[in-house]
């Protein structure tokens, strides 16, 4: 069965720490994603990456960075966490080329204080 | 205007009912649609997909496109408790990325 895990379910940071959120596929697929949800807003794009070292902008980039050095591999870095970065963080994995639905970790819910 | 416009609900509704969940969308370069369902605590699951018009059908669960009014429907027949969730639509854009609805809220009562 194929998975997307996500390296933790919950996490509590303080404010102005430098976050990593660690996303790991074994799908071997080329494109990964990074979406925050929040009540009402549903998931928005943060960031992705369509294939090893590369990365593009999502619609709600400021405040976070990614890293892909590995395939299997999508890590999202709050540089400096602020409240308004409490939310449910999600993961997802394609087939480069395919049309079809990402496959989404089961999230990482982070709270700021 | 959002992309991809959703109740968000709740929905609650008695089990056996039908159930109809829909979506609004207002760019037409792309007719790919998608349908998830999240569980709590749980990350967004592939429930179906469906290209172009008409209607796509799996078991209990109907997708229907309406191009002329951009409208995407889910009917779920026989709702069960284990239906209760939030489903969200998505719409393909060019890159193929998805962009999502906010979801709506399913409660289905024993």
């Amino acid at each position: 069965d194929v998975k997307v895990t996500q390296s933790s379910r919950y996490l509590v940071k303080r404010t102005g720490e430098k976050v990593f959120l660690e996303c790991v596929q074994d799908m071997d697929h080329e494109n990964m994603f990074w979406y925050r949800q929040d009540p009402g807003l549903g998931l928005r794009l943060i960031y992705f990456s369509y294939d090893v070292k590369m990365k593009e902008k999502g619609d709600i980039p400021e405040g976070y960075s990614v890293s892909r050095e590995k395939k299997e591999r999508f890590s999202l870095i709050l540089e400096s966490a602020s409240t308004n970065q409490t939310s449910m963080y999600l993961c997802a994995s394609r087939a480069q080329g395919e049309a079809g639905g990402y496959t989404f970790g089961s999230g990482t819910r982070l709270t700021v204080v | 205007q959002k992309e991809v416009e959703q109740d968000p609900g709740p929905l609650s509704v008695p089990e056996g009912a039908i159930v109809s969940l829909n979506c609004t969308y207002s760019n037409s370069a792309f007719q790919y649609f998608m349908w998830y369902r999240q569980y709590s605590r749980k990350g967004p699951e592939l429930l179906m997909y469906t290209y172009s018009s008409g209607n796509k059908e799996d078991g209990r669960f109907t997708a229907q496109v309406d191009k002329s009014s951009k409208y995407i429907s889910l009917f779920i027949r026989d709702s069960q408790p284990s239906d209760s969730a939030t489903y969200l639509c998505a719409r393909v854009d060019s890159s193929y990325k998805l962009i999502f609805g906010s979801g709506t809220r399913l409660l289905v009562r024993p």
